[in-house]
């Protein structure tokens, strides 16, 4: 069965520093999605991106956080100077075509450390 | 806006029970609903959804959940429990607007005893 993976699975980093979180939605896939679950708190939708660019975003989603879909199958989520509040599980999805009914699949998620 | 709200972060159940898992969801225009379980050390796996057809959705591994609309009410049951259900299981809602985003609720961590 088709699977969205995400790399990489554990990240460890210092206050201040970059990090690029990398996602290979499922291939026929046009809607994609970055939500994050920090510890003991709910999922949250961070950003949907269509047709190669932003098609909504949350206010978390602020100037530090950038998405790109740099060629056919990749698409990233960018944070540019990570805070410790960053810390968190972030889950990549994907959604074949448009329409709230229809599903969207989630990666295994990357755990983010910021410390 | 919409939300969801997951009554019980735990639930306790022993194995061969019912599981009975509590949803209710705000909207202000009809919504879609779903149900994903997260195992440990995994993703969000989509159990079911209702999508405005058939009130009462089955799913996968025995889990089934029945759209209420008067009590704004998805929740999710399944009739016998087994040691591979523990898991957290998360309900969202989804309306049609420009980015068709999930909202989740706070999820609800079921746990199986023998």
């Amino acid at each position: 069965e088709p699977e969205v993976t995400q790399t990489p699975s554990h990240q460890v980093t210092q206050m201040g520093q970059e990090v690029i979180l990398r996602c290979v939605p499922i291939s026929n896939h046009l809607y994609f999605y970055w939500y994050r679950q920090i510890l003991g708190q709910k999922v949250e939708f961070l950003v949907s991106f269509y047709n190669n660019e932003i098609s909504e975003k949350s206010e978390i989603f602020d100037d530090q956080f950038s998405v790109e879909r740099p060629d056919g199958s990749n698409f990233t989520l960018k944070i540019r100077s990570t805070k410790l509040e960053d810390s968190a599980m972030y889950f990549c999805a994907s959604r074949a075509t448009g329409g709230s009914g229809n599903t969207i699949y989630f990666g295994e998620g990357s755990w983010l450390t910021v410390v | 806006a919409q939300s969801v709200t997951q009554l019980g972060s735990h639930v306790s159940v022993s194995e061969g029970a019912l599981v009975l898992l509590r949803c209710n969801y705000s909207s202000s225009v009809p919504p879609y609903l779903f149900w994903y379980v997260q195992y440990p050390n995994q993703g969000l796996q989509l159990l079911l959804k209702y999508t405005s057809a058939a009130t009462l959705v089955k799913g996968i591994n025995g889990f089934e959940a029945e759209f209420k609309k008067s009590e704004t009410s998805f929740h999710l049951t399944k009739p016998s429990a087994h040691m591979s259900d523990a898991a957290e299981y998360f309900c969202a809602v989804s309306v049609n607007n420009a980015g068709n985003m999930l909202t989740f609720g706070g999820g609800t961590r079921l746990m199986v005893k023998p």
